[in-house]
This record gives structure tokens, C-alpha cells and sequence, in this order.
């Protein structure tokens, strides 16, 4: 079983200040790891993911996240926010079964980014 | 190209009611996932139907049922509604699972009230 802790339940900063949106997992097998973003009223929208390779990934609308495997973390930060970037963001986690994707997604409990002027 | 169309976006419904939310695919996607989100909370996965049968299934009680069509649309039953089935149910959409391209798709979600 996997699961998901987002360290933050909100976070406010001010426009062009830097951002970082804390995720740690647990996980008995290997996973894949994904950052979603959610404006009011609307469904899900994938900022970025980790499925192999490089540790450093970088996203939509500027934003990057670094997995780091022992500390079984996976936080997305951004250099300069804009008001715009205000939303709710989500951490996923889902299972890597033999390098296949697509399995279930097991969320973390959000982080409401606030970016005031 | 379309993305994941539900219906409808809200609706409502009195305890003990039982309610049917739908969900087309996005265009090539042929699995399904249903997901819960109360309010406040991240989204819980809550079943994935590939090749019209349930193949994962999260833990809900089978109060919720689903059903996949021949052209890969879905339903999400709901039967003897509580208070606590409030919620946005989100459907999303991709590849098999076990493929090797990751790629889900996510609706806007049907709004559910119970009173």
C-alpha cells in the first residue's frame, strides 16, 4: 500500500516570491510520482511527473520537483509565483508494476497555494 | 480533440435516493478510473474498468458499482445515498493499466449533494 503526506495544508506567499509545496510518500514497491493542480470548480490538471531517470523534472507553467529517494520525498517548488498560480496542488503516487503505468493514483490531502500582491 | 466529458456537472439528491454520474473518454483512451474528492480532501480512488469489467478497486462499499459501455464510457452507481457521499467524483481516463505510456486524463468532475 502506498500513501501520501503533503506537509502544508496552505500555504501563502506574495507574487514573485520562490515556493516550495512539500510531499513525502511510503511505498513497499517501486512508484511513479506526479504533482496535479486544481483551480475552483474544475477537475485535474498533471503539473509534472516522475516515471525514471533524471531526479530533477520540470513541469508546466514553470514549475520543477526533485524525487529524492531516500528521503522518500518528491516537493515542487517554483522561483517566482504568479497570482495566477493560486490553486489547490496535489501530490500521486501509483505503483510501478514491472515499468507499467496507469494503476491506481493515491493522493496526498492537498497544499492551497494563496499568492497575494 | 475532446478530453473526459461528465454529466452533469451537479445534481442532487435526498438520502436513500440512488444516483448514476457518466463519463466519456478522452479520444483513444479505453480505461476508466472513478475517483471521490470531499470536500478538503485529495481525490480517492474508487474503481478502474478496462475491457468493460472492473480491474482495481478501491476501498468503498458496494453501495458503489460501475459499468464500462463498448465504446469505453462509463457509469458510476451510487445506490442508498448517506450524507457522506457528498462530493466531487472525478473520472479519468487513460491507457491500460500495465502499458508503458503514462498518461491519464481528468474530467471536471460531477458536483453530488446529498440532503
Amino acid at each position: 500500500a502506498q500513501s501520501v503526506t503533503q506537509l502544508d495544508s496552505q500555504v501563502p506567499v506574495f507574487e514573485e516570491a520562490p515556493v516550495e509545496l512539500r510531499c513525502n510518500y511510503s511505498s513497499s514497491v517501486s512508484v511513479y510520482l506526479f504533482w496535479y493542480v486544481q483551480y475552483p470548480n474544475q477537475g485535474l490538471q498533471l503539473l509534472l511527473k516522475y516515471l525514471s531517470g533524471s531526479t530533477l523534472v520540470k513541469g508546466i507553467n514553470g514549475f520543477e520537483a526533485e524525487f529524492n529517494k531516500s528521503q522518500t520525498s518528491f516537493h515542487l517548488r517554483k522561483p517566482s509565483v504568479h497570482i495566477s498560480d493560486t490553486a489547490e496542488y496535489f501530490c500521486a503516487v501509483s505503483e510501478s508494476n514491472s515499468g507499467g503505468s496507469n494503476y491506481k493514483l493515491t493522493f496526498g490531502k492537498g497544499t492551497l497555494l494563496t499568492v497575494n500582491p | 480533440d475532446a478530453g473526459v466529458t461528465q454529466s452533469p456537472t451537479h445534481l442532487i439528491k435526498t438520502r436513500g435516493q440512488q444516483v448514476t454520474l457518466r463519463c466519456s473518454p478522452k479520444s483513444g483512451h479505453d480505461t476508466v478510473s472513478w475517483y471521490q474528492q470531499a470536500l478538503g480532501q485529495g481525490p480517492q480512488f474508487i474503481f478502474q474498468y478496462y475491457e468493460e469489467e472492473e480491474r482495481q478497486r478501491g476501498n468503498f462499499p458496494d453501495r458503489f458499482s460501475g459499468h464500462q459501455f463498448p465504446n469505453y464510457s462509463s457509469e458510476l452507481n451510487v445506490n442508498a445515498l448517506l450524507l457522506g457521499d457528498s462530493a466531487l467524483y472525478l473520472c479519468a481516463s487513460s491507457f491500460p493499466p500495465g502499458r508503458r505510456t503514462y498518461g491519464y486524463t481528468f474530467g471536471s468532475g460531477t458536483r453530488l449533494t446529498v440532503v
